[in-house]
């Protein structure tokens, strides 16, 4: 059974305007939460991170929000760049595992 | 510089045989991982290793063995009894304090 569900494949959505991915979560022990960017043939690259104590956190264009009584989290794009076109994986930890449970990405196309 | 590499970034491989991918990494990372990516499946684990000496399966270890005699390196032997092995594999380590991953760029492997 997959803990990290990201239920959507793919998005497309024009240069410029809010790129908005989402992550669901079944384990209510994860506790640090992660994205992952990935373009093809290359290894994923740390993009931006959340702890549970927090539902929110920003870094430049890059925004994750946390919802925990509904176990989702969101990663906001503002404004989307044609660059941004990669694939997108969603990752949690328990801490105690000290290891990733990765989702099965979203393929972000922007368009120009 | 540091960081992590995977070798070859091109794998061929007759069935019935055994092929090793190498890992090494020179950030003074404790942790290791094998993942594999599959079309539409994200990054399922194989195998990690979170001090020299000692590993342990992942979610999908059939077919696969690791060694870690040194804290730089984790090759992946993918055996004959791996049924499908094209795929392309990711290696990541980690500090540990940080739950984050820093990953190589992959290997494709392909079974001809």
């Amino acid at each position: 059974d997959q803990q990290v569900k990201q239920n959507s494949p793919s998005l497309s959505v024009q240069e410029g305007r809010i790129s908005i991915l989402n992550c669901d979560y079944t384990n209510s022990m994860f506790d640090y939460f992660l994205w992952y960017k990935k373009y093809p043939a290359e290894g994923p690259t740390f993009l931006i991170s959340i702890s549970s104590i927090k539902d929110k956190n920003e870094d430049g264009r890059f925004t994750v929000f946390l919802n925990k009584s509904a176990k989702h989290l969101s990663l906001h794009i503002v404004p989307s760049q044609p660059g941004d076109s990669a694939v997108y994986f969603c990752a949690a930890s328990d801490g105690s595992a000290r290891q990733l449970t990765f989702g099965s990405g979203t393929q972000l196309t922007v368009l120009p | 510089d540091g960081g992590i590499t995977q070798s070859p970034k091109y794998l061929f491989r007759k069935e019935g045989q055994n092929v090793t991918l190498s890992c090494e990494q020179n950030l003074n990372h404790d942790a290791m991982y094998w993942y594999r990516q599959d079309p539409g499946q994200g990054l399922r684990l194989i195998y990690y290793s979170q001090i020299v000496n000692d590993f342990q399966k992942g979610d999908i270890a059939e077919g696969y063995s690791v060694s870690r005699e040194k804290k730089e390196s984790f090759p992946l032997t993918v055996t004959s009894a791996q049924k499908n092995p094209t795929a392309f594999y990711l290696c990541a380590s980690s500090s540990g304090q940080f739950y984050g991953y820093t990953f190589g760029s992959g290997t494709r492997l392909t079974v001809v």
